[in-house]
């Protein structure tokens, strides 16, 4: 069975850095883009960017290009996403999902890991 | 502002039929293939159709999605309790070179 695992709720202050994690399991982690999804509180979906494992290949849709960084590690099949100073506007669950299809004009997101809460409040 | 629209809200009695739209452009939905998520309250979005008109192992066939030049839909016949959620729509829109969402739209079962 293919599964995505996050990691727990976060609650941090405002100028505080912060990574959370997505492991993949089940599957050929490095073969398969990862992405990640923004929800902020009673919001819709936002879509922040996408990374390739095997070549680490990130792309970032403009709301999110150089507000965030996504890596990953494929020797521990997980993905990462990192604020290096956090701000109140933040506040949102983060969710990661693997990509499928033939090719990214034509992907989809399947599975979903299961969210991490973040919380920024002084 | 999402780039593509949808209604916030749509509902139906339990047995009736509902459909719900997403509309964008010629970069996103007429040039590519349609996607659409179901969250159900409280959890993480699930597949619902992908490549516009496919549905994924275990999903009901009385949900189907369809596409007609830039506008695409998704409907569910028979609605059941269940099936309450909010519903997006995405694609990947070439002039912004990664995907987008609808803004979502609730699905209230009366």
């Amino acid at each position: 069975e293919v599964l995505l695992l996050q990691s727990g709720a976060e609650v941090k202050q405002p100028g505080e850095s912060l990574k959370i994690s997505c492991k993949g399991s089940g599957y050929s982690f490095s073969g398969y883009w990862i992405g990640w999804v923004r929800q902020m509180p009673g919001k819709g979906l936002e879509w922040m960017g996408i990374i390739y494992p095997d070549t680490s290949e990130t792309r970032y849709t403009t709301s999110f290009q150089g507000q965030v960084t996504i890596s990953t590690d494929k020797s521990i099949n997980t993905a990462f996403l990192h604020w290096s100073s956090l701000k109140a506007s933040d506040t949102a669950m983060y969710y990661c999902a693997r990509v499928r299809g033939p090719q990214l004009k034509t992907n989809w997101f399947d599975p979903w890991g299961q969210g991490t809460l973040v919380s920024v409040s002084s | 502002q999402s780039v593509l629209t949808q209604p916030p809200s749509a509902s139906g009695t339990p047995g009736q039929s509902v459909t719900i739209s997403c509309s964008g452009s010629t970069s996103n939905i007429g040039s590519n293939t349609v996607n659409w998520y179901q969250q159900l309250p409280g959890t993480a979005p699930k597949l619902l159709i992908f490549s516009t008109d496919q549905r994924p192992s275990g999903v009901p066939d009385r949900f189907s999605g369809s596409k007609s030049g830039t506008s695409a839909s998704l409907a569910i016949s028979g609605l059941q309790s269940e099936d309450e959620a909010d519903y997006y729509c995405a694609a990947w829109d070439d002039s912004l070179n990664c995907g987008v969402f609808g803004g979502g739209t609730k699905l209230t079962v009366l």
